[in-house]
């Protein structure tokens, strides 16, 4: 079975700084990947993913994540975060054909105005 | 459209009773899927359904039960309600694409509290 792991469960940062959130997953196999983000009060939504092709993705509000295959790898960036950032950043994996996602514990950032 | 609904939005239960958390979805998906989330451990999955009449465990089912009668609808059934089931739950639908799934789209959660 897959697992993923975000090593930073918090992550404190003032306004302008730039992000980087790290996600590894263990699967031998091909994958699809996600960033999920749950801001105060909200559900889940999705803020990028990978199926295929070029391994630096874009998503929404101006974050960024980059497949490194050999290293197993999906972390996410921005260049320059703002306080309506603040929120709890989830990396998740499922095989390809796969239809099961596994989620990571999930990274709780902070952005101080 | 609503796209994924829970109901109710938080409910305090004592020790060894049942309830259904209910979740519905006009997006026509044929996944659903029902997660819980504890701080710190990210989401787990509990059960999941691939279309209306089939069901199939997750990761941590033990304590729940789920019935898919319609493509709408996915309820989830917890009898004899404990307090490792404190948690907020979280439906989910997604479609299934050309031999995989896509992006799983959240409803607004259910907070439980059992006491």
């Amino acid at each position: 079975a897959q697992s993923v792991s975000q090593h930073n469960h918090h992550v404190i940062l003032s306004e302008a700084a730039s992000l980087e959130l790290g996600c590894n997953y263990s699967y031998g196999g091909t994958v699809n990947l996600f960033w999920y983000v749950q801001y105060p009060g909200q559900h889940l939504q999705l803020l990028l993913k990978y199926f295929s092709g070029d391994p630096l993705v874009k998503g929404i509000k101006g974050f960024e994540a980059e497949f490194i295959k050999s290293k197993f790898s999906f972390n996410l960036r921005k260049p320059s975060v703002q306080w309506s950032d603040t929120a709890e950043y989830f990396c998740a994996v499922t095989p390809y054909a796969g239809n099961m996602l596994t989620f990571g514990g999930g990274t709780r950032l902070m952005v101080k105005p | 459209n609503a796209g994924v609904t829970q109901t109710p939005k938080f409910r305090i239960l004592k020790i060894g009773q049942s309830m259904t958390l209910q979740c519905a979805q006009d997006m026509n998906h044929n996944y659903m899927y029902w997660y819980r989330q504890d701080p710190g451990m990210g989401l787990k999955l509990i059960y999941y359904s691939v279309g209306a009449g089939i069901t199939d465990k997750g990761e941590v089912p033990n304590g729940y039960n789920v019935s898919r009668s319609t493509t709408e609808d996915f309820p989830l059934r917890l009898e004899l309600a404990a307090p490792s089931q404190t948690s907020v739950y979280f439906c989910a639908t997604s479609q299934w694409t050309s031999g995989y799934t896509d992006t799983q789209y959240f409803g607004p959660g259910t907070r439980l509290t059992v006491l």
